[in-house]
C-alpha cells in the first residue's frame, strides 16, 4: 500500500535554528511528494512539492530533496522564524492506477520561540 | 487572484440539523475535492468530483454527500450531523487528477 510517515511533534525551536522534519514514503513507482504548511485556523498551503527522483523542491526558504534510494523527502530550513509556526504535513501522490490521491503523513507541529 | 474560496469560515449547527458547506474557486479546475480534518490528524479525503463525475470514497459516511453544480462551486451536505462530525472540512481543486491541489481556507464545523 501506500503510506507516509514524518517525525512526530512538536518541534520545538528558538529563531534562526536549523529545522528538519523527516518524512519517508512507502509506494511502488514514482509517487510526487509534496510539503503542505498548515497555519493556525487555516487551510493547508502547498510549500513545495517533487516529481521524480533527486528533484529538489525550494519555497520561502525551506527545501527537500526526493531521494528514491531513502524514499525520503526530508524538509529543511536553515533559520527558522516565529512566522514558520505550523503544522507541516509530508504527503505522496501516485498515479493514475492509484486513483491519483494524496496520502498524507500524520503532521509535524513546529513552534519557533523569539 | 485565482483561488479557492469556502463559506462560511465557521459553521455552528445543533445536532441532527442538515447544513451545508459551500465552496468556489476561481482556477478553472476540472476536479473539486472535499477533505474532513479532526484536531490533530491528517485530512481525509471524502469524496471528489472530476467534471461532474462524482467519487465517494469507500468509508465516508452515507450521512455525507456533495453536490456540484457548475464548475465553480462544489457544496458538502451534511444531513444529520452528529458530534463526531465536529472537524474542519476542506475544499481543494486540481487541474487534473494527477496534478497537485490547492486547498481553501477550510470552513470549521461545531456541533452542539
Amino acid at each position: 500500500g501506500n503510506s507516509v510517515t514524518q517525525m512526530e511533534g512538536p518541534v520545538t525551536l528558538s529563531e534562526e535554528a536549523f529545522l528538519t522534519i523527516n518524512c519517508t514514503y512507502t509506494a511502488t513507482g514514482y509517487p510526487s511528494l509534496f510539503w503542505y504548511v498548515q497555519y493556525p485556523g487555516e487551510g493547508l498551503q502547498l510549500l513545495l512539492k517533487a516529481t521524480k527522483a533527486d528533484d529538489k523542491g525550494s519555497n520561502k526558504g525551506f527545501e527537500a530533496t526526493y531521494r528514491k534510494e531513502t524514499t525520503s523527502f526530508h524538509l529543511e530550513k536553515g533559520s527558522v522564524q516565529v512566522s514558520d509556526s505550523a503544522v507541516y504535513f509530508c504527503a505522496s501522490q501516485r498515479g493514475k492506477a492509484a486513483g491519483n490521491k494524496l496520502t498524507f503523513g500524520g503532521g509535524t507541529r513546529v513552534l519557533v520561540k523569539p | 487572484d485565482a483561488m479557492v474560496i469556502q463559506n462560511p469560515r465557521y459553521q455552528v449547527t445543533q445536532f441532527g440539523k442538515p447544513v451545508t458547506l459551500s465552496c468556489s474557486q476561481t482556477l478553472n479546475h476540472n476536479v473539486m475535492y472535499w477533505y474532513q480534518q479532526k484536531s490533530s490528524q491528517a485530512p481525509k479525503l471524502l469524496f471528489h468530483y472530476y467534471d461532474k463525475d462524482f467519487n465517494n470514497e469507500a468509508d465516508t459516511p452515507d450521512n455525507f454527500q456533495s453536490r456540484r453544480p457548475n464548475t465553480s462551486f462544489c457544496f458538502l451536505d451534511i444531513r444529520s450531523p452528529g458530534l463526531g462530525d465536529a472537524a474542519m472540512y476542506l475544499c481543494a481543486t486540481s487541474t487534473h487528477m494527477e496534478t497537485e491541489q490547492y486547498f481553501g481556507p477550510g470552513t470549521r464545523l461545531t456541533v452542539t
